[in-house]
């Protein structure tokens, strides 16, 4: 199985600062036929389930805030907040869907300085 | 609208079944794949079982294979996990998931809220 590392694994920013949380799998999950890197980010707040916020590594969901982002490619990734707002807070996932079984990080907690 | 409305947790002894239930509306769980993911407390989402829109080809996590059953009814858009030979590591909330999208690849874009279950003599 593919295993997906996460650091930090909590981070506190001031509001308005930015957030950079990062994951890397053990292995590649770009895809040469396609050229996609088959990577999701999801948010979880308290008491609720995981939200898709990012998909194929940097393709924002409809309803997602502009302030993040996604990149990086082959088996480093970045997710990016630019500019933290106080909804924020929450933990956050990485997820592989390159091959089955689909894994997830152990995530990031992301809290208010 | 997607909702997935979950019910079927609770405490249960280890060795015991329990079954999960997942009443879908807003689409048709016939024409999506369909996942469980669990999570333990304080821990990551941990995929466990998937079944296919054609509702022939179910794929389950190691950890769960050969105890746990993924079902559906068309009749009742309903995704079921039938759960036997629970174990204390079972002890999680589980979430019914569909894929985002129909294409066969397994990002989820919509969940249930999610039921506890808790394996505990």
């Amino acid at each position: 199985d593919i295993v997906m590392t996460q650091s930090p694994d909590s981070l506190a920013v001031s509001l308005g600062e930015r957030a950079t949380i990062n994951c890397k799998s053990s292995q590649s999950v770009l895809h040469t036929s396609n050229n996609k890197n088959y990577l999701a980010w999801y948010q979880q707040k308290s008491g609720q389930p995981p939200k898709l916020l990012i998909y194929w590594a940097s393709i924002r969901e409809s309803g997602v805030p502009d302030r993040f982002s996604g990149s990086g490619s082959g088996t480093d990734f970045t997710l990016t907040i630019s500019s933290l707002q106080a909804e924020d807070v929450a933990v956050y996932y990485c997820q592989h869907f390159y091959t089955n079984p689909v894994t997830f990080g152990r995530g990031t907690r992301l809290e208010i300085k | 609208q997607v909702q997935l409305v979950q019910s079927g947790g609770g405490v249960v002894q280890p060795g015991r079944s329990l079954r999960l239930s997942c009443a879908a509306s807003g689409f048709l769980v016939s024409t999506y794949v369909m996942h469980w993911v669990r999570q333990a407390p304080g821990k990551g989402p941990e995929w466990v079982a998937l079944m296919s829109s054609d509702g022939i080809t179910k794929y389950y996590a190691d950890s769960v294979k050969g105890r746990f059953t993924i079902s559906r009814d068309n009749s009742k858009n309903t995704l079921y996990l039938q759960m036997d030979s629970l174990r204390h590591e079972d002890t999680a909330v589980y979430y019914c998931a569909k894929d985002r999208d129909q294409n066969l690849i397994h990002y989820f874009g919509d969940w249930g809220l999610g039921t506890l279950v808790t394996v505990s003599s």
